[in-house]
């Protein structure tokens, strides 16, 4: 089956600093991939996804890139804000298996 | 739109009683799935439906653990006997069908098994 890692497991961040996560993943077949920001005690929200057939995306102060050939794919937050303090996790999706395989998870912490 | 309704919010039980945790996916979604997530293994697929129909209930951890979904509007995940290596937090969510990925996490309910 599928297998996402997920690198750092913490980060601190001066706020304004850029936040940086990336993940691989081991099925060539996936081609879903989103990410999920999770405050404390809330439920796993989406903030994007990028599918298999883009290498990058895009939404103000986020982005994703993802390369096929390597088996990995990044988030990026540029001007981190305090808000921006959660756990982040990425997933994966196969095109047959329509299961989210979840990253173990990323803890941004934004240092005022 | 009211999201992805589950109940209760918080659970606790003593060990040995069963379980009956509810779920409510969005109106139209024709895809529910059901997560555990603990601070040892993260967030866990157990089973998903698609059309009310049982599709992947391979994270399923044992005969203890059973879900059924008998509409389109609700569905159940129960324990039983329950055990304190239970207690996690159990999401479910929706998403509205083949080809359309994003799925919509519900509030959760936080099961504590003593």
């Amino acid at each position: 089956g599928e297998n996402v890692e997920q690198h750092p497991s913490t980060l601190s961040v001066q706020e304004g600093d850029s936040a940086v996560i990336k993940c691989t993943y081991s099925d060539s077949a996936s081609n879903y991939f989103p990410w999920y920001k999770q405050e404390l005690g809330k439920r796993p929200q989406l903030i994007i996804d990028i599918r298999s057939n883009v290498g990058e995306k895009k939404d103000q102060r986020i982005a994703v890139t993802l390369n096929k050939t390597a088996k990995h794919f990044s988030l990026h937050i540029t001007e981190t804000q305090p808000e921006d303090s959660a756990v982040y996790f990425c997933a994966a999706q196969g095109f047959v298996n329509e299961k989210l395989t979840f990253g173990t998870g990323t803890r941004l912490t934004i240092i005022p | 739109d009211a999201g992805v309704i589950q109940s209760p919010r918080h659970e606790v039980t003593e060990m040995g009683q069963e379980v009956t945790l509810r779920c409510k996916p969005i109106s139209g979604h024709n895809s529910l799935f059901w997560y555990r997530q603990t601070m040892m293994r993260g967030l866990e697929l157990l089973i998903y439906f698609n059309n009310n129909v049982p599709i992947d209930d391979s994270g399923m951890p044992e005969d203890r653990f059973s879900a059924k979904m008998p509409n389109a509007s609700f569905s159940t995940l129960k324990i039983q006997p329950s055990e304190p290596r239970d207690s996690a937090v159990y999401f479910c969510a929706s998403r509205a069908g083949t080809g359309q990925e994003t799925q919509y996490f519900g509030p959760g309910t936080r099961l504590l098994v003593l």
